[in-house]
């Protein structure tokens, strides 16, 4: 498996609190991406990032920030956590641009927003 | 905006059935990924595809891009229990950095 590790792998919140997921690679991979996974939705795109400080919304992006300091580190947080963002979040990476390069998905995180 | 549907939603096979998993884009793509998720796993790689009307076969899987590079399937010949999982198609219009997944089949396979 390559080289990328999602802390806390599960988090119980309540709901208005502050969350930050974390997604750390040893892969040097230039793009980086979280999604959420949702039972009849798949998985939706949150934000990506294509660089260090370079950062995209994806389709889902409300209520989500993200930021990237270091190329190893993609941050994830929900500014005030809703029932609605309780979700398995998973972090991806991949060497080249999403679309010409196989992505690796981290193990994921189960955050509960109660 | 773009979106990847795949059906069926849901498969339930006896092991030794085929399977296949169609997947359709509202618009045209550069190019196409299938992944798979075991229960309670993270989404795997399998393949990408480029060409339009392009075939891959990976042992029992045979992965096809349509003609029109708008659609795509996953054949599964003679399933297996370690084929159970999630099937995901992931398409790229080849705009942006990022791919749109489709909404995935869920397979199982009963002996």
């Amino acid at each position: 498996d390559a080289g990328i590790t999602q802390s806390p792998r599960h988090k119980v919140t309540e709901t208005g609190t502050p969350v930050t997921l974390r997604c750390h690679q040893t892969e040097n991979h230039r793009y980086m991406y979280w999604y959420r996974q949702d039972p009849g939705h798949g998985l939706r795109l949150i934000h990506y990032s294509y660089g260090v400080k370079d950062t995209d919304k994806g389709e889902v992006s409300d209520g989500y920030s993200v930021s990237r300091s270091k190329t190893e580190d993609f941050l994830l947080t929900l500014e005030s956590a809703t029932s609605s963002q309780t979700s398995v979040y998973f972090c991806a990476i991949s060497e080249g641009r999403q679309g010409n390069a196989e992505a690796f998905f981290g193990q994921g995180t189960r955050l509960t927003v109660v | 905006g773009q979106q990847v549907m795949q059906i069926p939603q849901y498969q339930h096979v006896q092991e030794g059935e085929d399977f296949t998993t169609y997947c359709n884009s509202s618009t045209t793509l550069s190019n196409i990924q299938w992944y798979k998720q075991r229960p309670g796993g993270h989404p795997v790689f399998l393949i990408q595809l480029v060409k339009s009307g392009e075939v891959k076969k990976q042992k029992r899987l045979t992965f096809q891009f349509g003609e029109a590079k708008k659609n795509s399937s996953l054949h599964i010949t003679a399933t297996q229990t370690t084929d159970v999982g999630t099937y995901f198609c992931a398409g790229d219009t080849g705009t942006a950095s990022k791919l749109t997944f489709g909404t995935g089949t869920r397979l199982q396979v009963t002996l």
